[in-house]
């Protein structure tokens, strides 16, 4: 059983781009939830989508937004990069059902 | 305002020897929490998960231990290996029937086992 694969793996970019960051769930779950990683702060809460629907939101600014397709594979977008975006975005799914996330290996973004 | 307060930062023990990493919650609605075991470069991996209708619970050399009184819950890894050192993160969220809420985690510990 395939598990939750993020890509790209790794990713430079410039203060002010914008960047679009992909995961794909487990096969069967509906849930996928991103979280960001840095040394500072640990793993935050982003945003959760489930059957396309945004069901909870963290506390991150606008410019952080993300959808869910039909095929339960999500992307979040990151408009008007800054230098403290640098993080691992990761992204987990669950069957909407259970307790338990199962975690990609994540997207490590550098803003330069 | 931190929901899951975690310690160590950092832990260095003897290879066979007991790791301890302790949480603390503040919220008394979560009635889920997760240990997750991160290598670098790698997502975090569920290790073991305990609900608060039991005080302990174990899987092979790792054990969860809570008090739901006290609003803590530890992680004991016993005979600790090399090949567990990682970073290691306490987690907790509560089941709804729309959906879990999110994972709040704590900060996490540098688990080192040396030889």
């Amino acid at each position: 059983k395939a598990g939750v694969t993020q890509t790209p793996r790794y990713l430079i970019k410039t203060r002010g781009q914008q960047v679009t960051l992909s995961c794909s769930p487990i096969s069967g779950h509906r849930s996928v939830s991103w979280y960001q990683q840095t040394p500072g702060q640990g793993l935050q809460f982003l945003f959760e989508y489930f059957s396309e629907t945004q069901r909870n939101k963290g506390n991150f600014p606008g410019r952080f937004s993300g959808r869910q397709f039909s095929n339960s594979r999500s992307e979040m977008n990151v408009s008007t990069l800054e230098l403290g975006d640098s993080a691992l975005y990761l992204c987990a799914s669950n069957n909407g059902q259970s307790y338990g996330y199962t975690f990609g290996s994540g997207t490590r973004l550098t803003v330069v | 305002q931190q929901q899951v307060k975690q310690s160590p930062q950092s832990l260095i023990v003897q290879k066979g020897g007991i790791s301890i990493i302790n949480c603390a919650y503040e919220n008394t609605a979560f009635d889920y929490f997760p240990w997750y075991q991160q290598f670098p470069g790698k997502g975090p991996a569920l290790l073991i998960a305990i609900r608060p209708d039991v005080s302990e619970k174990k899987e092979g050399r790792f054990t969860i231990s809570f008090n739901k009184s006290a609003k803590q819950f530890s992680l004991h890894i016993m005979d600790s290996q090399p090949g567990d050192s990682a970073t290691y993160f306490c987690a907790a969220s509560k089941f709804r029937n729309s959906g879990n809420t999110p994972l709040v985690f704590g900060k996490g510990t540098r688990l080192s086992v040396i030889a």
